[in-house]
């Protein structure tokens, strides 16, 4: 089965709102990071965390990570009608025999509406 | 700094025929990752390599594709004889050597009819 599981799978908010993003895997990590991706575009890279935090921001977002329940979420606060984006979770896993092998989710796609 | 170059964008061939793809890392990078990510799915992890070297294929399929990073150039995924099940996004990424920031290219969607 698939490391890196988001949900929900697809989020719909009025611009203003905040959305939450969750994420699951299911082997030990060096880092978990979250990347956007705005249709037919390549990823851009979020914010990463690694396994020794806890919690981390950047500008309007905010990352969770809680190792014992092998989770994160993604927060986005005051979302604007340009979030409108799939949102990815990837893990490097620890062992994972080569630097940076990531391992992605499919992702959650939020729409945010104005 | 220029970012991730790939090319082309699109790419349209016939069953049977090869498909080049080109992916020219940011500079000062010198690893490079190629990731498939078929319609309403994730990125899937096809091969990882260094200038001239591959460190990681344990993604890609053992027939029909291969990849390379030559010493000078862009790194080129290569499909031969191509199927319809090759049909999609090939991403690639570089990363520079101590960091885990990994910055993707925008993408060759390959189509094959």
């Amino acid at each position: 089965s698939q490391q890196g599981e988001e949900d929900p799978q697809a989020l719909s908010i009025q611009e203003g709102e905040n959305a939450t993003m969750n994420c699951s895997y299911k082997t030990s990590i060096n880092n978990l990071q979250w990347y956007r991706q705005n249709s037919g575009r390549g990823l851009v890279h979020l914010i990463l965390i690694r396994s020794n935090e806890r919690e981390k921001h950047s500008g309007r977002l905010r990352v969770t990570l809680d190792t014992s329940k092998k989770s994160s979420s993604l927060l986005i606060t005051a979302s604007r009608a340009a979030d409108t984006a799939s949102y990815f979770c990837a893990t490097d896993p620890l062992g994972g025999g080569s630097q940076g092998n990531l391992i992605f989710g499919k992702g959650t796609k939020l729409s945010v509406k104005p | 700094n220029a970012g991730v170059m790939q090319n082309p964008r699109h790419l349209v061939r016939r069953r049977g025929q090869e498909a080049r793809l080109r992916c020219s890392p940011m500079k000062g990078h010198s690893h490079v990752y190629w990731y498939r990510q078929l319609p309403e799915e994730g990125l899937k992890f096809m091969v990882y390599l260094q200038k001239e070297n591959i460190i990681d294929e344990s993604g890609m399929p053992k027939e029909r594709f291969s990849a390379e990073f030559p010493k000078e150039g862009p790194s080129i995924l290569r499909i031969q004889q191509v199927v319809r099940g090759d049909s999609a996004a090939y991403f690639c990424a570089s990363l520079a050597t101590g960091s885990y920031e990994q910055y993707f290219g925008p993408g060759t969607r390959l189509t094959v009819t």
